[in-house]
């Protein structure tokens, strides 16, 4: 079936530091790649898209790299923010834009100065 | 208000009882859907309305969970029967659809519903 895969949390970083969240996916065809974003206290909004292969979304300095190859969308920033501190969710989509998406399970990431 | 509105923030009921949580999309927005946000588990989709076609229910975990969306805005969720494992953050989203490339959805804040 189709499913979304992240790494596990806590991701525990310092101020400035450079950061890599994997996803990875199984789907049939060719889905449309999303990173939401969970701060807290607040409901999910869309952090990044993509919506096919080699489409690089970026957003607040994370980016994430659509690879059909390896069917992987991981989120990066080069250096992060304690207020970055958030739970971020990879999700994907099939079909038309308004159908349905499948998250992962979420990853939580603090950040301390 | 602009976003999407969920009504009970809180919820916190007995086993047993039957609990209706509702969602109030954004104007306009013809697509709705019911997440369900469990620690450790992450978002599991529930149901999912769009414009007047049959909703897609398949993410629905027993038949004592069910939905609808009235003239095509307003939805409610009900829960029959309530266990402790229903215990969960019930998110809902609206996306537009025609004329939309994004597919953004866009989140209310989510009801937190406790089971005793």
């Amino acid at each position: 079936g189709n499913s979304v895969t992240q790494m596990e949390g806590p991701v525990t970083l310092s101020e400035e530091a450079f950061l890599t969240i994997n996803c990875t996916y199984t789907a049939t065809g060719y889905p449309s790649l999303f990173w939401y974003v969970q701060y807290p206290g607040e409901g999910l909004q869309l952090l990044l898209k993509a919506t096919k292969a080699d489409d690089k979304g970026s957003n607040k300095g994370f980016e994430a790299t659509y690879r059909k190859e390896t069917t992987s969308f991981h989120l990066e920033k080069g250096s992060v923010q304690v207020s970055d501190s958030a739970v971020y969710f990879c999700a994907l989509r099939l079909g038309q834009a308004g159908t349905a998406l499948i998250f992962g399970k979420g990853t939580t990431l603090s950040v301390s100065s | 208000g602009a976003g999407v509105s969920q009504s009970p923030s809180n919820k916190v009921t007995e086993k047993g009882k039957d609990v209706e949580l509702r969602c109030d999309p954004i104007s306009g927005h013809t697509a709705l859907y019911w997440y369900r946000q469990s620690l450790g588990q992450g978002l599991e989709f529930l149901i999912y309305f769009q414009g007047n076609s049959a909703p897609d229910k398949s993410g629905l975990p027993s038949d004592r969970f069910s939905a609808e969306r009235t003239g095509g805005s307003v939805s409610t969720l009900t829960i029959q029967r309530t266990q402790q494992e229903d215990s969960a953050v019930y998110l809902c989203a609206s996306s537009p659809t025609s004329g939309s490339l994004t597919g953004e959805l866009f989140f209310g804040e989510g009801s937190r519903l406790t089971v005793l």
